[in-house]
């Protein structure tokens, strides 16, 4: 069956970086883009952007063009986001998503110092 | 952006009964290429949402006839029959016809 089974929780401090793994299963992972949604503690979803599998190459909507970064290990089938120089409001859930159809898990992510 | 806005936000219904969300878009939801991309997602009380409907009115793989979703343009609902205990959460319309995908803000299912 298919899966996207993510990476476990986060506690950071302000200014320091994390990277989260989603790692796919039950399908062909370059046959589907990726996309990352927000969820900050207690509100909606916020879309992140995507990563085309097949190029490696990200898109990034408008509030997560800088210090976010997506890659793939493509032979592993997962996918990475990185979060540079974390702030405060960075404090959330982070869903990786195959195409619209499939969620991982999610991982909390805690910043705080 | 295409701003999604789902009423209402809090929703009360007794086991069995049957309850409509309506979601509403900035925009016209059609594509060029003559498809309406408007889904619903069911997010149960900590889980990750989960894909109900896509392009207005198909059901997802495994999802239950009770979820049924329709509507066109910028106006669109989804009805829920024979509500029962997992059926409880925070239900989303997600719009992914222009980029970048957004949200509707939530609508609270709850037992009554």
């Amino acid at each position: 069956q298919i899966q996207l089974v993510q990476s476990g929780p986060e506690l950071k401090k302000p200014g320091e970086s994390l990277k989260i793994s989603c790692k796919a299963s039950g399908y062909i992972f370059t046959d589907y883009a990726m996309q990352w949604v927000k969820q900050a503690p207690g509100k909606g979803l916020q879309y992140m952007g995507w990563i085309n599998t097949q190029t490696g190459k990200p898109t990034y909507a408008d509030d997560f063009k800088e210090r976010f970064v997506f890659s793939l290990e493509t032979s592993a089938s997962t996918a990475y986001l990185q979060i540079n120089n974390l702030k405060k409001e960075d404090t959330a859930t982070y869903f990786c998503v195959r195409g619209t159809d499939y969620w991982g898990q999610g991982v909390m992510v805690t910043v705080s110092s | 952006d295409v701003v999604m806005t789902q009423t209402p936000v809090s929703l009360s219904v007794s086991l069995g009964g049957q309850v409509s969300i309506s979601c509403r878009s900035s925009q016209s939801l059609v594509h060029s290429n003559g498809n309406t991309y408007l889904s619903w997602f069911l997010q149960k009380p900590g889980q990750s949402p989960q894909l109900l409907i896509y392009r207005v009115s198909n059901r997802f793989s495994g999802i239950s006839d009770k979820f049924s979703g329709r509507g066109s343009g910028t106006d669109f609902t989804l009805k829920i029959s024979r509500v029962e205990p997992d059926d409880l959460g925070v239900y989303y319309c997600g719009q992914g016809t222009q980029y970048p995908p957004t949200f509707g803000g939530g609508t609270k299912l709850e037992l009554k």
